[in-house]
């Protein structure tokens, strides 16, 4: 079945170092995109990608990082210039200029700084 | 810009009761209108979406209008259970398949048997 895989499910971190989430999909979505949520804020941007080698910032891109080397997968690192990296994030994707389509989700991430 | 606003939770209803969760949206054009459901430690799911004014989305008896003259996107089921019990997240496009998706803070519903 076509879907969206996040991992790992849980993830802790120590103050100042680098964390890397996976997400990878085989829907052969050209736009995949990356999702923080805390509670009450609902899901804030980080960064989104369009096609393979390109991607954009999203309202919160500060202190993360990504790459889409493929188009299976679009990684988001966490770095340590980010202060409160504790959070649920999840990746999407979806079909490039297809508004009407609406996005697919992964089951997230949790990351913890302990 | 683009933006959503939902009405705050949480939502408490018994069972069988008559649900309703405001959305109103502001927007450029003609954007396309979502409604998402989380389930809890879960990602998002899509409930149901509406792509053109006076349209109805429905999925598993919720249902949404799309009413371009107010501006909203209501979200609305006959007789909630007890397994509805999740966030609901209203989300909008915008114009072109260069605009990511704009949601809402999401809205908390409890259902008690």
């Amino acid at each position: 079945d076509g879907g969206i895989t996040q991992s790992p499910k849980y993830l802790f971190r120590k103050e100042g170092q680098n964390v890397t989430l996976s997400c990878e999909q085989n829907l052969n979505h050209d736009a995949m995109y990356w999702y923080r949520q805390d509670p009450g804020q609902g899901l804030r941007l980080i960064y989104y990608s369009q096609i393979v080698n390109d991607f954009q910032k999203g309202d919160i891109a500060e202190g993360y990082s990504v790459s889409r080397e493929k188009k299976e997968s679009f990684p988001l690192t966490v770095t340590s210039a980010q202060k409160n990296p504790t959070a649920f994030y999840l990746c999407a994707s979806s079909p490039e200029a297809e508004t009407n389509y609406g996005y697919t989700f992964g089951s997230g991430t949790r990351l913890t700084v302990v | 810009g683009n933006s959503v606003t939902q009405m705050e939770g949480p939502v408490t209803l018994s069972e069988e009761a008559f649900l309703t969760i405001n959305c109103t949206y502001t927007a450029t054009g003609y954007p396309s209108l979502f409604w998402y459901v989380q389930y809890p430690g879960e990602g998002l799911q899509l409930l149901l979406k509406a792509t053109k004014a006076d349209d109805k989305g429905s999925n598993k008896g919720f249902e949404a209008t799309y009413r371009k003259e107010t501006t909203s996107f209501h979200l609305e089921k006959g007789s909630v259970q007890v397994s509805d019990s999740a966030v609901y997240f209203c989300a909008l496009s915008g114009n072109s398949g260069n605009t990511p998706l704009v949601f809402g803070k999401g809205t908390r519903l409890s259902v008690i048997a």
